[in-house]
């Protein structure tokens, strides 16, 4: 399975730009990279993903560099709802299409008053 | 809201007894995932259908535990004789044939005692 690493923990002051690293060196050319995050006590929730290019939403953005080993995922004005454990996630195809998530154990990030 | 439902949210029960949870994915997705999340960890992939075939398993899906989806609408996940080992939150995810995105229920905590 491919796998990405993340740091354990982040701080961040609240209305700062938080910016959380991953690196997945053993991306295949076609896999697409993933953020989901999960606050206390809730299931996933999606956040944005990306191939090659840097995207946005209105939650985040992503920036993916031109190897594509590494992302940064982006919330440019932290607040304290933000607080949660951040997944970088390659999927991996299972069958038919379908392909299954392969979390590892998060950046958690902490948005500080 | 039109989100995944589980129920219940929360189950404890004595090591040796059978559960079962239900999952209610969004009304027009065909993907059902399941997965399990211990303590500290990121959430890991155990069984996949789409409509009502179960077309992937884990291998930390023992024996013990069944899955089914019988009219390719909501599922349910068994877990006959339970350990304590089986403590965790339970979650199930849904996407369309045509989405990339998983979207993920609020879980089911299982506590074995």
């Amino acid at each position: 399975d491919a796998k990405t690493t993340q740091p354990t923990s982040m701080d961040c002051a609240e209305g700062r730009a938080a910016n959380l690293p991953c690196n997945h060196s053993t991306i295949s050319g076609n896999e697409y990279v993933y953020w989901y995050r999960q606050i206390h006590s809730q299931g996933p929730q999606y956040i944005i993903h990306g191939l090659k290019n840097n995207e946005t939403n209105e939650m985040a953005s992503l920036i993916i560099t031109e190897d594509r080993k590494s992302s940064t995922l982006i919330l440019p004005h932290a607040t304290l709802r933000d607080t949660a454990v951040y997944y970088c996630i390659v999927r991996v195809p299972i069958i038919q299409g379908a392909q299954k998530l392969v979390f590892g154990q998060g950046t958690r990030l902490t948005i500080n008053p | 809201d039109t989100g995944v439902s589980q129920n219940p949210r929360h189950k404890i029960t004595k090591r040796g007894q059978n559960v079962t949870f239900r999952c209610d994915p969004i009304s027009e997705h065909n993907r059902l995932y399941w997965y399990r999340q211990t303590l500290g960890q990121g959430p890991e992939f155990l069984t996949y259908f789409q409509n009502e075939a179960q077309l992937e398993k884990s291998r930390l899906l023992s024996d013990r535990f069944s899955a089914e989806r019988p009219k390719g609408s909501f599922s349910t996940l068994e877990i006959q004789r339970t350990e304590q080992g089986d403590s965790a939150m339970y979650l199930c995810a849904s996407s369309a044939r045509t989405r990339v995105m998983q979207y993920f229920g609020p879980g089911t905590r299982l506590t074995v005692l």
